[in-house]
């Protein structure tokens, strides 16, 4: 089956760019969709479609997709930026969504 | 406004069964594929399965974990999708959660946590 690999944990000092990637076999070839989770609550959609932001999710948030890897940037971090974030894409051999095993953000 | 909620959740004996329902509101929810994930204590996020809407069938999918003891369900006339748990292992103790699936999963209940435990 088709397998997320994601960065355990990234940290970043507030106001600089953090960047999570998500590899995958030639994912750049599929859509990825990220989610972000704050402890205690549920998943928010961030980023659908690689790069497109849902209403209501800032512009420093952005993603890219490529070959074997797609990313998540965040620029001019801020202390509510730090959350678990997790990549997910639809596996159309199996018909299964496949999720990273998410990314814990700390802001330093 | 969007929104949904679980319920059903609470604490079961191994091998026993449980049923949890995902109330919709604000959308045509006969028009939307509906999700079910998981995150046991301190873990991540899993996948569990999906119901697609009445326009694809209302057809299932389900992850390896989960299939042959897990069953989704829908009531469209009633905005509720269901998840059917049989057979329960420790191993299914986590907060349940229901989304609204299209090709991401933009909407997202609360949760309601399982603990299955003798």
């Amino acid at each position: 089956s088709y397998v997320l690999t994601q960065p355990p944990s990234v940290s970043v000092a507030p106001g600089k760019t953090a960047t999570i990637t998500c590899g995958g076999l030639n994912i750049g070839s599929k859509s990825v969709h990220w989610y972000q989770q704050k402890p205690g609550q549920a998943p928010v959609l961030v980023i659908y479609y690689n790069s497109d932001r849902p209403s209501g999710i800032p512009q420093r948030f952005s993603g890219s997709n490529s070959g074997n890897t797609a990313t998540l940037t965040i620029i001019r971090v801020e202390a509510g930026d730090e959350a678990d974030y997790y990549c997910q894409v639809w596996d159309s051999s199996i018909n299964h969504q496949v999720l990273g095993g998410g990314t814990k953000l700390t802001v330093l | 406004e969007v929104q949904l909620v679980e319920s059903g959740g609470g604490l079961v004996k191994p091998g026993r069964s449980l049923r949890l329902s995902c109330t919709a509101s604000g959308f045509t929810f006969g028009d939307y594929a509906m999700s079910w994930f998981r995150q046991a204590p301190g873990k991540g996020l899993e996948w569990v399965g999906f119901i697609r809407g009445k326009s694809y069938g209302g057809t299932t999918e389900y992850a390896a974990s989960v299939k042959g003891r897990f069953t989704i369900s829908r009531d469209d006339s009633k905005s509720i999708a269901y998840l059917q748990m049989n057979s329960l292992e420790s191993e299914d103790t986590a907060v349940y959660y229901c989304a609204r699936a299209g090709a991401a999963s933009d909407y997202w209940g609360q949760g309601t946590l399982v603990t299955v435990s003798s």
